[in-house]
């Protein structure tokens, strides 16, 4: 099993700020995926991150707006650019472990 | 590309009922297929994976789900439901890197 790390838990923040959230897994993988979970709604995969080369992002997202940085096997970020109401969600990492995914707890991000 | 819909968004079902939530996916290749529960106020868990073999496959708390793959389908079922079964329950499908797409997600509501 994995267990995941994630910070801040929430935030409140101002339109046109951004907010880095951090992810720490305690045992090393390859690949960490980013989810969004709008209120009420499914998750929607945000982008997958491999240590050493550029994340690869769904469709609907860029790396304008949402920058992720992978510089190890247990760590990654992901960056929320220029904060709009829209942006308020859920944002969870996960990542692979024994054939199914293990997400971490979760970032709430109120944009006001 | 894949895809995964799920036919009901609420689900509401008297207790010691039996319960069927339904998934249809779409896939141009092999897959897997996955049932994850949300319960209030927490993150998700995963409840049940299909990978390979059986298509019957067994998961926590009495669910069961069947994979049928000439249907496209991997419905989700559970004899007798209790008030504690009470969640959102998210189909998702995965591809062999484990890069998961999950569908819009069922509520299924226990009343007494």
């Amino acid at each position: 099993s994995a267990v995941i790390s994630q910070k801040p838990s929430r935030d409140i923040c101002q339109r046109g700020t951004s907010l880095t959230i951090q992810c720490q897994v305690d045992s090393q993988v390859t690949m960490m995926f980013w989810y969004r979970q709008q209120p009420g709604q499914s998750l929607t995969l945000i982008a997958t991150a491999n240590q050493g080369s550029e994340a690869t992002y769904e469709s609907g997202f860029v790396i304008d707006k949402f920058p992720i940085s992978r510089p190890n096997l247990t760590f990654s970020t992901l960056t929320v650019s220029n904060m709009s109401p829209e942006d308020s969600s859920i944002y969870l990492c996960s990542v692979e472990g024994g054939e199914k995914l293990f997400f971490g707890s979760g970032t709430q991000l109120s944009v006001l | 590309a894949q895809s995964v819909t799920q036919l009901d968004s609420q689900v509401p079902v008297f207790e010691e009922a039996p319960v069927e939530l339904r998934c249809n996916y779409s896939s141009s290749v092999s897959v897997y297929l996955f049932w994850y529960v949300q319960y209030p106020n927490q993150g998700l868990q995963l409840l049940l994976k299909y990978l390979s073999g059986s298509t019957l496959v067994k998961g926590i708390n009495g669910f069961e789900a069947e994979f049928n793959k000439s249907q496209t389908s991997f419905h989700l079922r559970k004899p007798s439901v209790h008030i504690s079964d009470t969640a959102e329950y998210f189909c998702a499908v995965s591809d062999w890197g484990f890069k998961t797409i999950f569908g819009a997600g069922t509520r299924l509501f226990v009343k007494a």
